[in-house]
Parts: C-alpha cells; sequence; structure tokens
C-alpha cells in the first residue's frame, strides 16, 4: 500500500513562530487532506488539497503531486495552534472510487507562551 | 446539521464482552468508514461502506464487523473485546457533493481490561 510519512515527529514553537510540516508519499494520489487534531482529541479538517495552493488565515497548505509531497505553513503560530498535524492521502487501486485514506504518524506541535 | 456523531463517547469492557458503536451523519453521505487510532500510529482503516447495505475491509479488520442498514448509520461490533482493541475509534463519512473530503466524528474512547 502506499506509504505516509511526515516530518518532523515533534516541533516546539515559541509563540509567534513560523514554521513548515512536511508529508511525503510514496504513489501519485487522488486526495490529500491535512487535519488538526486538537488537545480534546477532535479531528478538524483544514485542507483538502489533492495539488495546488491554498490559504485559510495563518495556515496555507501546498501540494506537489509530481514530486510526491505537501507542506503546510503556520505562520504567526499561536497556542491554540498545539496538537496533533495528520497528513492523510486516498491512492485508489480499485477503481471503484471507495475513497480510502492512509494516515501518516502526525507531527505533534507544541506553541509555548 | 449535527454532522458526524458517534455514541457512547467513552466505554470500559472487560475481556470477553460484546458492543457495538454508533455512527450516524446527517449530511447524506453514500461513504462512511470506521477508524481507529492508537498511540503513535496515526489513523487505521477498520472497515468501510460505499452505500447503504454494503461493506468493505480496511487495513485492519480482524476482530471486527460492520452493518450499515440504513445510509445514515453505520455500526462497528466487537463481538469478543480484547485488550488489543483498546483505542479511539472515529467514524467519518463523504459524499459525491463533498468531492472525498472527509469528515469525522468526535472519537470513542474504549478501553478493554
Amino acid at each position: 500500500g502506499i506509504q505516509v510519512e511526515q516530518s518532523p515527529p515533534d516541533l516546539i514553537l515559541q509563540e509567534g513562530a513560523n514554521s513548515t510540516l512536511r508529508c511525503n508519499f510514496s504513489d501519485s494520489v487522488n486526495n490529500l487532506q491535512w487535519f488538526h487534531q486538537n488537545p480534546w482529541g477532535q479531528l478538524i479538517n483544514l485542507f483538502y488539497i489533492p495539488s495546488g495552493t491554498k490559504q485559510n488565515g495563518r495556515l496555507s497548505a501546498t501540494t506537489v503531486a509530481t514530486e510526491r509531497y505537501s507542506l503546510l505553513y503556520i505562520s504567526s503560530s499561536q497556542t491554540t495552534d498545539s496538537g496533533v498535524y495528520f497528513c492523510a492521502v486516498e491512492r485508489d487501486n480499485s477503481g471503484a472510487g471507495s475513497y480510502q485514506l492512509t494516515f501518516g504518524k502526525g507531527t505533534k506541535l507544541s506553541v509555548i507562551p | 446539521n449535527a454532522g458526524v456523531t458517534q455514541t457512547p463517547k467513552f466505554r470500559v469492557l472487560k475481556t470477553g464482552q460484546s458492543m457495538t458503536l454508533l455512527c450516524a451523519q446527517d449530511m447524506n453521505h453514500e461513504y462512511m468508514y470506521w477508524y481507529r487510532q492508537d498511540p503513535g500510529m496515526g489513523l487505521r482503516l477498520i472497515h468501510y461502506s460505499v452505500g447503504e447495505g454494503t461493506t468493505a475491509k480496511g487495513e485492519v479488520p480482524d476482530g471486527y464487523n460492520v452493518s450499515r442498514l440504513k445510509k445514515q448509520n453505520f455500526l462497528l461490533g466487537l463481538e469478543s473485546a480484547a485488550p488489543s482493541q483498546t483505542s479511539v475509534y472515529f467514524c467519518a463519512s463523504t459524499g459525491w457533493q463533498e468531492g472525498n473530503e472527509q469528515y469525522f466524528g468526535p472519537g470513542t474512547r474504549l478501553t478493554v481490561t
């Protein structure tokens, strides 16, 4: 199956700093999503981004599908950005459009005041 | 519009007991999924459904059964719980109107002693 690797596994930032999280995947994908899991365990959709660039406030994401990676940028980090960030991809081998996601192991971000 | 809901939020079982987790969505989505999340492992797909009355195995299906009798509900059953099934379980759904962006429920924390 498809492999998804996220880096770094852990990241500690001072409030106000910027960061870049990376997601590498081993095969071409139909779908790529970034999620934030907050300290209460809720998974929150950040971006649906199989290719191209999107921005939402202080967060932006870029996926270069031909080179099999995606980047999540967090600018001016806040303590509320703390949590785990997951990248998940879909490689549809069946052709039946079942939209199965394979998750990376995540990047744990801690933003300190 | 409640989105994706899961029942119960927490449960403790003894080894060998059975239980059913309920997932409900009110977005008229065709596709529904059950994942488990273990420390350091990201999320792994257990079973999924591409429509009412259909189910299929994911990456880690052993020890679980599922049913999708109604489009809005997806049930995950454990017939004989084992300590290895201690985990946090997430349900997700998506549909044609979403492209294939998945939306997640709040999770169920299950402990098997």
